[in-house]
């Protein structure tokens, strides 16, 4: 199984709206609605943002929301602040009980 | 509340065995709503699945590396273990533990340590 491929790296300011784009293959994100999304600060553990492509945990703000295509997902933070500065991170369950990632990316807020 | 704490050697030679040791506390590992498993990110890079067990031992490992992982759970310390064998540099990553619960809803993660091949 290969790494799901996200953009290195994507931006926005205050108040706008980013999309970050996970894309894989009919084996995983095309075959299954298990997507999650992850935010991971600097020297941090990943924090679950979205599961089941479009669904939030308990407590994650609503501008945060998930949605799938194909074989592409994506994450779409609007009313983006500054505290959403940080990596994002796709995962895909990919069968027989096995979950691939993707490679990550780095959201700046200008 | 869940909580994990990784705990094992930060420094392992080329050829040898990975051993990392993750501690449950407010659930139990036995418990049939939880997943657990390792996570690694090596430096500067995104995230890589190394593999998962369930309450009832059955392991699930990522074909890329299964042929060196296992994983297992040691129910009387509330505990669940990673050993890693025939590490070579590209080894070298921080290493998570985390828990799942079974509809995918929530899951916590350890704080991650650092694990560096070199001789």
């Amino acid at each position: 199984q290969s790494a799901l491929t996200q953009p290195r790296s994507v931006s926005g300011s205050p108040g706008q709206s980013v999309t970050i784009s996970c894309t894989g293959t009919s084996s995983d994100v095309g075959a299954y609605n298990y997507v999650s999304w992850y935010q991971q600060y600097p020297g941090k553990a990943p924090k679950l943002m979205i599961y089941d492509v479009s669904k939030r945990p308990s407590g994650v703000p609503d501008r945060f929301s998930g949605s799938k295509s194909g074989n592409t997902a994506s994450l779409t933070i609007s009313g983006l602040q500054a505290e959403d500065e940080a990596d994002y991170h796709c995962c895909s369950y990919a069968g027989s009980y096995n979950w691939v990632f993707g490679g990550g990316t780095k959201l700046t807020v200008l | 509340q869940l909580q994990l704490q990784e705990s094992g050697p930060g420094l392992v030679k080329p050829s040898e065995t990975l051993s990392l040791t993750c501690t449950v506390s407010g659930v139990s590992v036995s418990s049939t709503v939880y997943y657990w498993g390792f996570v690694r990110q090596p430096p500067g890079e995104g995230l890589e699945w190394i593999g998962s067990i369930s309450y009832s031992g059955t392991t699930y490992y990522n074909p890329s590396l299964k042929s060196r992982v296992i994983i297992s759970v040691d129910m009387s310390k509330n505990q669940f273990s990673l050993k890693l064998s025939s590490v070579a540099a590209a080894d070298t990553a921080v290493y998570y533990c985390a828990g799942r619960y079974y509809d995918f809803s929530s899951d916590s993660w350890g704080q991650g340590t650092l694990v560096t091949v070199s001789s």
